[in-house]
């Protein structure tokens, strides 16, 4: 089983609607949750942390945190086209005198005109 | 403020050499990690460096090595290349210690194994 989970898409949405990615993770243990973007060919972005359960919201971007269903969302309000990456959940684990984080293989997001 | 910098941006090495990669944290950041991405993949850890000690390692193997100078910057090695090696390596720093804080990447090392 995959520590963390996303659908590899790819999504397309139209612009200017709401994109929804989602995320699901293994370890219940886990204490914090990231969304990063990356463009093709280049490094991931932290777009979006979160911490404990509910909303977040900052921007165009919420990030959703449902610790009893091990599940991590964002909402990308008002797509445009610079909104097309990859999407990458991170979760962020503790490990013995160290942390990692642990990441999906990211959602591909595709805004069309 | 600086952000985290990585050199060099693109690398190409032959299997069995062996391959220095370097990170300068972002001003303020004591703590750098690591990873590797391969192509279609997520980021993987590789491990973590705090006040120049490794603070947790990923499943990786020894030949994959690392220093963390007092400035707080940092260098991974590889030695023995293969061609499994060949990836998107790629450096975050955070603002603290050891826990789970935000962690921010560099632009990248793109090594190519040969």
């Amino acid at each position: 089983q995959k520590e963390v989970e996303q659908n590899s898409g790819p999504l397309s949405v139209p612009e200017g609607a709401i994109a929804s990615l989602n995320c699901t993770y293994s370890d219940r243990g886990s204490q914090s949750f990231f969304w990063y973007r990356q463009y093709s060919g280049k490094s991931p972005e932290l777009i979006m942390s979160i911490y404990s359960n509910g909303d977040k919201e900052d921007g165009r971007f919420t990030a959703q945190l449902n610790k009893a269903s091990q599940y991590v969302s964002l909402l990308i309000r008002d797509s445009q086209p610079s909104d097309s990456a990859t999407y990458l959940c991170a979760v962020g684990i503790l490990t013995g005198g160290g942390n990692k984080l642990t990441f999906g293989t990211g959602t591909q997001l595709k805004v069309e005109l | 403020e600086t952000g985290v910098t990585q050199s060099p941006t693109h690398l190409i090495k032959t299997r069995g050499q062996q391959v220095t990669l370097r990170c300068s944290s972002q001003s303020g950041h004591n703590t750098v990690s690591w990873y590797q991405q391969a192509l279609g993949q997520g980021p993987q850890f590789i491990f973590q460096y705090y006040r120049e000690e490794e603070n947790g390692r990923g499943n990786f193997p020894p030949r994959f090595s690392g220093l963390q100078f007092p400035n707080y910057s940092s260098e991974l090695n590889v030695n023995a290349l293969e061609l499994d090696d060949s990836a998107l390596y790629l450096c975050a720093s955070s603002p603290t210690g050891p826990g789970v804080s935000e962690a921010f990447f560099g632009q990248g090392t793109r090594l190519t194994v040969v």
